[in-house]
């Protein structure tokens, strides 16, 4: 069984601080989904990763794949307090056909 | 334009009971997933439909929960005699197919938050 350890499983910070979640696994994955959740809501897809070493910008968040495609990291310089939320990473096996999930990670950005 | 929607919002209901939760898709998409999700983490696979092929099962964690999908459109998943830890949010996703062509992304629908009291 594949397993995405996200950490860290809670954050809470005020505005205009940066942060970093981490997505870790054993294991390969061919692509890495980032998806953000908010109260009462289902996910929304924020980016895809493909490349190993892909690191892609969305505003103020960067997301890069891990050379070796175990691993992907979320960062957001300037949190807004629009920013809080749960935020998911998804790794897609290579020879599976569903998405793994990390556990998540609570941000909370204080104003 | 209509995302995927999902029916109740919410259910409350008393352990032993039957539920039936219902999941409509975005027109067109062929593949379609439900999760499983406890209060503020991540999402458990349940069941995945493709198309007129036979769903992966590999998620359902007993025999109480059973989902079927009718004209490749509209799901519904069942749970039979509930226990108060089948209380989640339960999570529909659709795509335009299976998502490890890498490209095609998730759906979510708000969910149903089911309590078994």
């Amino acid at each position: 069984t594949q397993l995405l350890e996200q950490s860290p499983q809670f954050l809470s910070i005020q505005e205009g601080e940066n942060l970093t979640v981490y997505c870790n696994s054993s294991s390969v994955f061919s692509s890495l989904q980032w998806y953000r959740q908010e109260p009462g809501e289902g996910p929304v897809l924020l980016v895809t990763v493909v490349t190993g070493g892909e690191v892609k910008k969305l505003k103020r968040l960067t997301f890069q794949f891990g050379d070796a495609r175990k691993d992907s990291s979320l960062h957001i310089t300037a949190a807004q307090p629009g920013d809080t939320g749960l935020y998911l990473c998804a790794g897609a096996p290579e020879d599976g056909n569903k998405l793994v999930f990390g556990a998540g990670t609570i941000l909370r950005v204080k104003s | 334009g209509a995302g995927v929607s999902q029916s109740p919002s919410n259910k409350v209901t008393e352990k032993g009971k039957d539920v039936e939760l219902r999941c409509d898709p975005i027109s067109g998409h062929t593949a379609l997933y439900w999760y499983r999700q406890s209060l503020g983490q991540g999402l458990e696979f349940l069941i995945y439909f493709q198309g007129n092929s036979a769903p992966d099962k590999s998620g359902l964690p007993s025999d109480r929960f059973s989902a079927e999908r009718t004209g490749g459109s509209v799901s519904t998943l069942t749970i039979q005699r509930t226990q108060q830890e089948d209380s989640a949010v339960y999570l529909c996703a659709s795509s335009l197919e299976s998502p490890i062509s890498s490209y095609n992304e998730q759906f979510f629908g708000p969910g149903t938050r089911l309590t078994v009291l």
